[in-house]
């Protein structure tokens, strides 16, 4: 079955650590997002990929870093200068057309700064 | 202002209620619409895209009004398995970087 796949499903790290989140996709999307969830918020928008060796900053994209060397891969790294970094990272894809806005999610890392 | 604005909740309701949630949207160039359900610490899954004209997949009805940039979402017999979040989204162009996704109404259906 197509889908992605996302680990660590859980992830502990303390302070001033880097750590990489893993997403990898075999729906054969060209785009991919990472996105954060908050108690009460909505998905904000980390980084987003449209197409191989390329990507954009989302609305809060402030200490992360991103790379998409793969079509299939497009891992997320929460670097210590992210002030608040605990909380569940969703990784997404979608086609680039026909049905672009229609999201398909992995099942999230949760991650927490001890 | 939130961009797509839902009650929280939470929704209480028996099992067979009909309930029905509600979701504003402050963009007026978006043009495509969804409704997504997020289980308990699991991810969002697409439940149903909305259509101008109304649309309906069995217990659940959709409906989309633009001139007052409002979407529903309506659940008939509500079953204890419809428990969950619900994401009311718009978006603004092609491609997933113009999603936003309102912050959920969280509902319990009770035996």
């Amino acid at each position: 079955d197509g889908g992605i796949t996302q680990s660590p499903k859980y992830l502990f790290r303390k302070e001033g650590q880097n750590v990489t989140l893993s997403c990898e996709q075999n729906l054969n999307h060209d785009a991919m997002y990472w996105y954060r969830q908050d108690p009460g918020q909505g998905l904000r928008l980390i980084y987003y990929s449209q197409i191989v060796n390329d990507f954009q900053k989302g609305d809060i994209a402030e200490g992360y870093s991103v790379s998409r060397e793969k079509k299939e891969s497009f891992p997320l790294t929460v670097t210590s200068a992210q002030k608040n970094p605990t909380a569940f990272y969703l990784c997404a894809s979608s086609p680039r057309k026909g049905g672009a806005n229609v999201l398909t999610f992995g099942a999230g890392s949760r991650l927490t700064v001890l | 202002r939130k961009e797509v604005e839902q009650d929280p909740g939470p929704f209480n309701v028996p099992e067979g209620a009909t309930v029905a949630f509600n979701c504003t949207y402050s963009n007026s160039a978006s043009q495509s619409f969804f409704w997504y359900r997020q289980d308990c610490r699991k991810e969002p899954k697409l439940l149903m895209s909305v259509y101008s004209s109304g649309n309906e997949d069995g217990r659940f009805t959709a409906q989309l009004n633009r001139a007052s940039q409002y979407i529903s979402l309506l659940i008939r017999d509500s079953k204890l398995s419809d428990s969950a979040t619900y994401l009311c989204v718009a978006a603004s162009g092609t491609g997933g970087f113009k999603t936003i996704f309102g912050a959920g109404t969280r509902l319990f259906v009770k035996a």
